[in-house]
C-alpha cells in the first residue's frame, strides 16, 4: 500500500507569516490528492482537491501544489482562524489513506 | 443540501460488536460512494473503507479486514458501519464522509457526518 508522510507534525508561525506543509507519496498517485483543515473538536472541512484546485469557499490565501509524489498546501498569509490540523489524503486507488497530519499554532 | 447524520453515542464492552448508522438525504443515494473514516482520541484520521450504495460492494482497509462489515439499506437511504471484537484501541470517533461520485477521481470527501463516539471500556 502506498504510504502518505506528512512533514512537520507540528508548526508555530506568526500572523500573517507564510506556512508550508508538505505531503509526499511513497508511489506516484498523478494529482490525486486532497487537503482537510480540521479545527479542535469538528468535522474535517475539504480544502483543495485534486492537489490545486480550491474547494468552494475557501480563503484564497490557501493554496495547493504537487504530482506524483510530492506536494505542497501553502497559506499565504496565516491568521488566527487558521489554527488547525490539516491532512492530506491521496484519493486515486484504495486505500484511501490519509497522511499523519500537521497541527499549526499561533506563534 | 446534503445531510449526512449518524447515530449516536455508544459505549460497549471489550469483546462486544458495536454498529454505526449514517442516514443520508439532499442528494440521490446510490450515485455517491460513502467511506467510514474514524479518529481515536488526540489522532489523526483513519481510513477503514467504502461501500458503493448502489451495488453493496465494499473495499475494506487491510487492517480491518474480517471485523468489520459496511452496509447500506437503499429504502432508507442509510449506511451502517459494524465493527466487532471490538478492543479499548477501538475507542474513537467514527465518522461517515461521501465521496464525491462513483467513479475514478471522485472519492474525496466534502461532506461529513457529525461523528459518532465509541467508547470501548469494561
Amino acid at each position: 500500500d502506498i504510504q502518505m508522510t506528512q512533514s512537520p507534525s507540528s508548526l508555530s508561525a506568526s500572523v500573517g507569516d507564510r506556512v508550508t506543509i508538505s505531503c509526499r507519496a511513497s508511489q506516484g498517485i498523478s494529482i490525486f490528492l486532497a487537503w482537510y483543515q480540521q479545527k479542535p473538536g469538528k468535522v474535517p472541512n475539504l480544502l483543495i482537491y485534486p492537489a490545486s484546485t480550491l474547494q468552494s469557499g475557501v480563503p484564497s490565501r490557501f493554496s495547493g501544489s504537487g504530482s506524483g509524489t510530492d506536494f505542497t498546501l501553502t497559506i499565504s498569509s496565516l491568521q488566527p482562524e487558521d489554527v488547525a490540523t490539516y491532512y492530506c489524503q491521496k484519493y486515486n486507488s484504495a486505500p484511501f489513506t490519509f497522511g499523519g497530519g500537521t497541527k499549526v499554532e499561533i506563534k | 443540501q446534503v445531510h449526512l447524520v449518524q447515530s449516536g453515542a455508544e459505549v460497549k464492552k471489550p469483546g462486544a460488536s458495536v454498529k454505526v448508522s449514517c442516514k443520508a438525504s439532499g442528494y440521490t443515494f446510490t450515485r455517491y460512494y460513502m467511506h467510514w473514516v474514524r479518529q481515536a482520541p488526540g489522532q489523526g484520521l483513519e481510513w477503514m473503507g467504502i461501500i458503493n450504495p448502489r451495488a453493496g460492494s465494499t473495499t475494506y482497509a487491510q487492517k480491518f479486514q474480517g471485523r468489520v462489515t459496511m452496509t447500506q439499506d437503499t429504502s432508507t437511504s442509510t449506511v451502517y458501519m459494524e465493527l466487532s471484537s471490538l478492543t479499548s484501541e477501538d475507542t474513537a470517533v467514527y465518522y461517515c464522509a461521501r465521496s464525491e461520485g462513483s467513479g475514478a477521481g471522485t472519492y474525496f470527501s466534502a461532506y461529513w457526518g457529525q461523528g459518532t463516539l465509541v467508547t470501548v471500556s469494561s
